[in-house]
């Protein structure tokens, strides 16, 4: 199985302050057409899961461009340029190249300080 | 855009099985390339992919389940079930009904439905 790795695993940011979390993957997520299927999700107290990223760096419809995901391979980035309010909760990265099993991280909780 | 909408029992016992539906309703025809997974999370712990069922039908589950589920699909009405046999209270949690692409998997969830196994 593809072990994800996030980290920090809790993060504490001042309101307009940049954030970041990295996910490293156990093995790369390039898949044979070139493409690495790492997914970026934010789940708010109580809420479901949202899509944030898909395929590494592509924003989902109606995501605010604060949020840029970047990486390939076995290391990728979550950016946040500037933390808002919405922003808490945790964020978890998922991998969807190698399966069975899909993977996700561990989870990163931003909160604000 | 698809919604999906978890249905079935809140408690059930143990070494019994369950069974919940997902429920899909679209704005728009649904191509036919999409997974369709069930996830799930323990209270207060992370997410655990549980199976998937591809609109082909062909099935994928996670190995650490041992064989107790079983993912269906319903062309007739666009709905997707769950069933988790044997059940324990280390079964206990959320879970969500998701689809995405074949690509990347995941997309939209459903709400969750919380799923107690206690006598």
């Amino acid at each position: 199985d593809v072990v994800m790795t996030q980290s920090p695993l809790s993060l504490p940011v001042t309101l307009g302050q940049p954030a970041s979390i990295s996910c490293r993957s156990s093995q790369s997520l390039v898949y044979s057409d070139g493409i690495s299927y790492l997914s970026w999700f934010h789940q708010r107290p109580g809420q479901s899961p949202r899509r944030l990223i898909h395929k590494a760096s592509n924003r989902d419809s109606g995501v605010p461009d604060r949020f840029s995901g970047s990486g390939s391979g076995t290391y990728f980035t979550l950016k946040i340029s500037r933390v808002e309010a919405e922003d808490v909760g945790i964020y978890y990265c998922m991998q969807g190249t190698h399966w069975p099993p899909i993977t996700f991280g561990q989870g990163t909780r931003l909160e604000i300080k | 855009q698809v919604q999906l909408q978890e249905s079935g029992p809140r408690l059930v016992k143990p070494s019994q099985t369950l069974s919940l539906t997902c429920t899909v309703s679209s704005d728009s025809f649904i191509s036919g390339d999409y997974c369709w997974s069930w996830v799930r999370q323990p209270p207060g712990r992370g997410l655990e992919w549980i199976g998937h069922i591809h609109e082909s039908g062909r099935t994928s589950y996670n190995s650490s389940l041992e064989g107790r589920v079983t993912v269906s699909f319903d062309a007739s009405t666009n709905d997707f079930s769950l069933i988790l046999t044997s059940l324990t209270a280390a079964d206990t949690g959320v879970y969500y009904c998701a689809t995405g692409d074949s690509g990347s998997k995941i997309g939209s969830w459903g709400q969750g439905t919380l799923v107690t196994v206690s006598s």
